[in-house]
């Protein structure tokens, strides 16, 4: 099985940080890696497939890189509506998701 | 704009079988691959498995002995079993699409529903 982890489990920000999150996969994965934030209460919302393809809809402030075994996630200029929990997801083998990475207001 | 709305009891007895329905309403179920996702309380996501429109699933090895999927095109649904349930198995209960081709990539999800395993 794949394992997931993701660096920080938590992070406290202010409006107009930048943010980055880092996922890292137990095995290559290629750019099989996808992002998703989740709200308290809310379902999981796609923002970043194959690595770092923006999914539409999503702010431009959202981007994704990485390939391999080491992923990021950036938020440019953090805003109010961002303070959510991010979770990367691995697609290559078998789904799974990292344990999430938790914004909250500083 | 397509929408996915989850149904069942919220309260199954240990051992006993755990039964969710996904409504698809806005599009067609058609030709695509249909998943059930759950998330224990406080915790992270775990992918429980997937069906398509023809029938044929794959089911996360850790749970694959005791998940059944099934799918009904002409009600536009989708459904889950899972037997032998304990309380490990409380958890919010989504079902979500993919955007297609079985990638794993999930683009729509339902509000989750949550099911409590207790006597």
């Amino acid at each position: 099985d794949i394992q997931m982890t993701q660096s920080p489990s938590s992070l406290s920000a202010s409006v107009g940080d930048r943010v980055t999150i880092t996922c890292r996969a137990s095995q290559s994965i290629s750019s099989y890696l996808n992002w998703y934030q989740q709200k308290p209460g809310k379902a999981p919302k796609l923002l970043i497939y194959a690595a770092s393809s923006l999914q539409s809809g999503v702010p431009s402030r959202f981007s994704g890189s990485g390939s391999g075994t080491d992923f990021t996630l950036t938020i440019s200029s953090l805003q109010p509506e961002d303070f959510a929990t991010y979770y990367c997801q691995q697609t290559y083998s078998a789904l799974s998701f990292g344990p999430g990475t938790k914004v909250d207001i500083k | 704009q397509v929408q996915l709305q989850e149904s069942g009891p919220g309260l199954v007895k240990p051992s006993e079988t755990l039964s969710l329905t996904c409504t698809v309403s806005g599009g067609s179920i058609s030709s695509y691959y249909w998943s059930w996702i759950r998330q224990p309380a406080g915790k992270g996501l775990e992918w429980i498995g997937r069906i398509y429109t023809s029938g044929r699933s794959n089911y996360n090895p850790s749970l694959k002995s005791r998940v059944t999927m099934s799918v009904d095109t002409s009600k536009n649904q989708f459904s889950l079993k899972l037997s032998s349930v304990t309380a490990a198995d409380t958890a919010v209960y989504y079902c979500a699409r993919d955007v297609g081709y079985g990638s794993g990539t999930y683009d729509y999800w339902g509000q989750g529903t949550l099911v409590t395993v207790s006597s």
